[in-house]
Formats: C-alpha cells, structure tokens, sequence
C-alpha cells in the first residue's frame, strides 16, 4: 500500500497560476496513473484530470495534470484563475487492488 | 445524462446496521464497476469498496473489510451497500460513483451522486 500526500492549502489571486502537488509515499508514478477531483463547497466532486494529464469533456484547458517521475510526485497546474476555482482539489490512483485518495488540498483564490 | 441518486442514510445507533442504496439511470448500469466513497464531516475523500460490472468481484478497504458488503442488481440498475457494526467513526456522507477504465493501471471515476448522510449516534 502507499499514500498520497497533499498540501493542505494553497492560496493564489485570480488571473494566476497555482501548481498542487501530491506525493507518492513508495513506488513510483510511472505507470501508476494519477486522477484529480475537484470539490467546490457543498458540492459531490467532479473530475477534471484523469490518466495523469487527460480531461474530461466541458473541463476547460485551464487544467493540466503533469508526473515527475524524479520526485515521485504528480501535480495539478491551474492556469487564469477564477473565483469559482475556489474548492477542494484531491489526488487518487490505484495500488493494484483498492483506489487510494490524497488527503485533499484546500484552494482559495483572493 | 448520468444520474446516481443515493438513500438511505440517517441517524443510526452504534451497531446498527442500515442499507444504502444507489438508483442509476442514463447509462447501461451493467457495462460498468461502481464504487462507495465516503467524506466525514469536514475530512477528505475516502475510498470505501468497489464492484465490478456482473457483481461477481468485489474489494473492500481495510477500515470497512468483514463489515461491509457491497452488491448490485443490474436488472433494477441499484447498487448496494449493506453496513453492519457500525461505530462513531463510520458517521460520513456516502458517496455512489462510476468507476472507468483507462488502459493499465488506469482506473478513475467520472460520475458522483449526491451523497447519503449517515450519522452513527446514540
């Protein structure tokens, strides 16, 4: 088993750039695959990375997912900010035989 | 369009042991696994079981495992999850989600319901 680590909060303005990361506790991301969540307040979560860098239909391309192979890391780049970013992002991939979350990283744009 | 609406949920005394339910609609509910995540108040996403599409393999994660049993009935597109032994710590909102699959390691999911409140409380 591993687990996937979060920042638990990252803060940036709207119009810029914020990068999320999530860490592998032990093996590697190569061919691991990692998905992202996003889950504004009140709301079920949605995807909006899966396959490590791919998007699901009506997510904007402000949205891009990335693997560092190096750091064992993933990482969700969001680009243009707006308000409505403003959620709870999770990482997720799968250990071979049951699905593994990371613990959630809070976004707020200000 | 894909529609999961869970039920069920409530306020159940410690040990008690409720059946969720989730109704599928706007896809072929047999082609696909379906999983149970869960949130407790204020915490993150956590995984609790998956099945596959004809019911016959199931994984469960560790906190739930001999407790819980998932299951499915294709011909009324529901899915089920049958909680026993409930304890204070099992108290989050249950989550019916739509499993894919995207080649290798590759699995995901892209479609949430709304959530089930269950609340574990004498």
């Amino acid at each position: 088993n591993f687990m996937l680590t979060q920042p638990h909060s990252v803060s940036e303005s709207p119009g810029k750039t914020v990068t999320i990361s999530c860490t592998r506790s032990s093996d590697s991301f190569a061919s691991k695959y990692v998905q992202w969540y996003q889950q504004r307040p009140g709301s079920s979560p949605i995807t909006v990375i899966y396959d490590d860098n791919q998007r699901p239909s009506g997510v904007p391309d402000r949205f891009s997912g990335s693997i560092d192979s190096s750091s064992n890391s993933a990482s969700l780049t969001i680009s243009g900010l707006k308000t409505e970013d403003e959620a709870d992002y999770y990482c997720q991939s799968y250990d071979g035989s049951t699905w593994v979350f990371g613990g959630g990283t809070k976004l707020t744009v200000l | 369009e894909v529609q999961l609406v869970e039920s069920g949920g409530g306020l159940v005394q410690p040990g008690g042991s409720p059946r969720l339910s989730c109704a599928a609609s706007g896809f072929t509910f047999s082609n696909y696994w379906m999983h149970w995540v869960r949130q407790a108040p204020g915490k993150g996403l956590v995984w609790v079981s998956v099945i596959n599409s004809d019911g016959t393999s199931t994984r469960y994660a560790d906190s739930v495992k001999g407790r819980f049993t998932i299951s499915r009935d294709n011909a009324k597109n529901t899915l089920y999850l049958q909680m026993n032994s409930l304890r204070a710590e099992d108290t989050a909102v249950y989550y019916c989600a739509r499993g894919r699959y995207c080649g290798g390691d590759c699995y995901w999911i892209d479609s949430w319901g709304q959530g089930t409140l269950v609340t574990v409380s004498s």
